[in-house]
């Protein structure tokens, strides 16, 4: 069946670095990519997706690429903030329709 | 898109008693699920709430623990039942629309404590 693999957090990192999570899946056929947030107490929402293969998602200066011939979707962030502290889950949608997530990464970004 | 509002937010209930979870969705949508995210973050998909019939539940989950209705495309509720402290968690509905390529709508959740 599907699934999604994720890097283990917690990521700690300073204001400013740069961020990289990684994430990749197995599936049959082409899912569709996702990359949501959750920000503490909130639930799940839409950071930004990829529909085929080499497509780029981006969104509030985060972006993944749709990498079919590596089966990956990492996220990246050039200079993170400490407002962009949160859970980030890796996602996917295949043939089966219901959503596949990864098992979330806490990132940290101190002042 | 979707905006769904759920409730409550969060309880604290003894165990042994039973808390029903409502759903309520601003459009009808085709496919809504139920999760449970435990301490440590990651997502466990409870159930299908099938709009008109039986709910699908995953391996784990069982009707008498975790009863689902569902009466109308925009409406759900999931009862956690007999709980104990292990039931402590948060719960999250969600929805999709029926094209591969679209996200999944996410409640805030209810934050439940079993004491």
């Amino acid at each position: 069946g599907d699934s999604v693999t994720q890097m283990e957090g917690p990521v700690t990192l300073s204001e400013e670095a740069f961020l990289t999570i990684n994430c990749t899946y197995t599936a049959t056929g082409y899912p569709s990519l996702f990359w949501y947030v959750q920000y503490p107490g909130e639930g799940l929402q839409l950071l930004l997706k990829a529909t085929k293969a080499d497509d780029k998602g981006s969104n509030k200066g985060f972006e993944a690429t749709y990498r079919k011939e590596t089966t990956s979707f990492h996220l990246e962030k050039g200079s993170v903030q400490v407002s962009d502290s949160a859970v980030y889950f890796c996602a996917l949608r295949g043939g089966s329709y219901i959503p596949t997530f990864g098992r979330g990464t806490s990132l940290i970004v101190h002042p | 898109s979707a905006v769904i509002s759920q409730k409550p937010s969060r309880d604290i209930c003894q165990r042994g008693t039973s808390l029903t979870i409502q759903c309520q969705v601003d459009s009808q949508v085709t496919m809504m699920f139920w999760y449970r995210q435990q301490p440590g973050q990651s997502l466990t998909l409870i159930a299908t709430a099938n709009q008109g019939s039986e709910a699908t539940y995953e391996s784990g989950f069982v009707i008498d623990k975790f009863p689902i209705s569902r009466p109308n495309l925009t409406f759900s509720t999931l009862t956690v039942s007999n709980m104990s402290p292990e039931d402590s968690s948060i719960y999250l509905c969600s929805v999709v629309m029926g094209r591969v390529n679209t996200e999944a709508f996410f409640g805030q959740g209810t934050r439940l404590t079993v004491v």
